[in-house]
């Protein structure tokens, strides 16, 4: 139990486009996500909390209008990367957290590559 | 907000030797100390974790210990296999946020048959 997907595991997109990623928590329901963005031999850095039914939490220095999130239901979380650029090519990683524990799934993670 | 420091950043060792990774904290707040396994290019994969009321906690070849006076945690793993070779990642979890976890910077293991 408590599995976490993502779609797609990578994409490569131009300069200038938007890409969505979707994280799915496959047997569970997840009132919060959270979204992380690692890049090469660097640590999981988050980037912002993604709510059901509300507006998400973003960390400090991660602008919300480059980065839009919608968490429209209780297994679905989605990270729209909006007009990409080459420095946001990075591994992005969801995880969802079992309700009531702080112990988090995390998804396999996607690839994305802006040329 | 919360820190955590996370040492050495590499390690090799001999396939049968152990393996200490050790990681500080900051935030005295923090209850849930969790640790990874990543594997190239998938995600984090949670072989261990331990909560601030427990000062050890084992699983077969991988312990887990916390000092939550000195603020810092580690995790040992015993009789290391090559297959044990990943990017080990510590975490704290704040009791303040509901599930939002700080990262060490990792540690890159490598076990030599």
């Amino acid at each position: 139990g408590a599995v976490v997907s993502q779609h797609p595991s990578w994409v490569i997109c131009k300069s200038g486009t938007s890409v969505k990623i979707e994280c799915r928590s496959l047997d569970f329901q997840a009132t919060t996500m959270f979204w992380y963005r690692q890049f090469p031999k660097q640590s999981l850095m988050l980037m912002a909390t993604s709510n059901e039914g509300s507006k998400a939490t973003y960390e400090q220095g991660v602008e919300k209008d480059k980065f839009l999130i919608n968490h429209a239901s209780l297994t679905l979380s989605t990270l729209t990367v909006t007009s990409a650029h080459p420095e946001d090519s990075s591994f992005y990683i969801c995880s969802a957290p079992l309700a009531g524990v702080n112990e988090q799934f995390f998804g396999p993670g996607t690839r994305l590559t802006v040329l | 907000g919360e820190n955590v420091e996370q040492h050495p950043s590499t390690l090799s060792v001999q396939e049968g030797d152990s393996a200490v990774i050790k990681c500080t904290y900051s935030d005295s707040a923090s209850n849930y100390f969790p640790w990874y396994k990543q594997e190239l290019g998938k995600g984090p994969q949670l072989i261990i974790d331990i909560r601030s009321n427990v000062g050890e906690k084992k699983d077969q070849r991988i312990a887990v210990t916390l000092n939550k006076t000195a603020k810092h945690f580690s995790l040992h793993i015993t009789e290391t296999q090559p297959e044990d070779s990943a990017v080990y990642f510590c975490a704290a979890g704040s009791g303040t946020s509901y599930g939002k976890l700080t990262f060490g910077q990792g540690t890159i293991l490598t076990v030599h048959p």
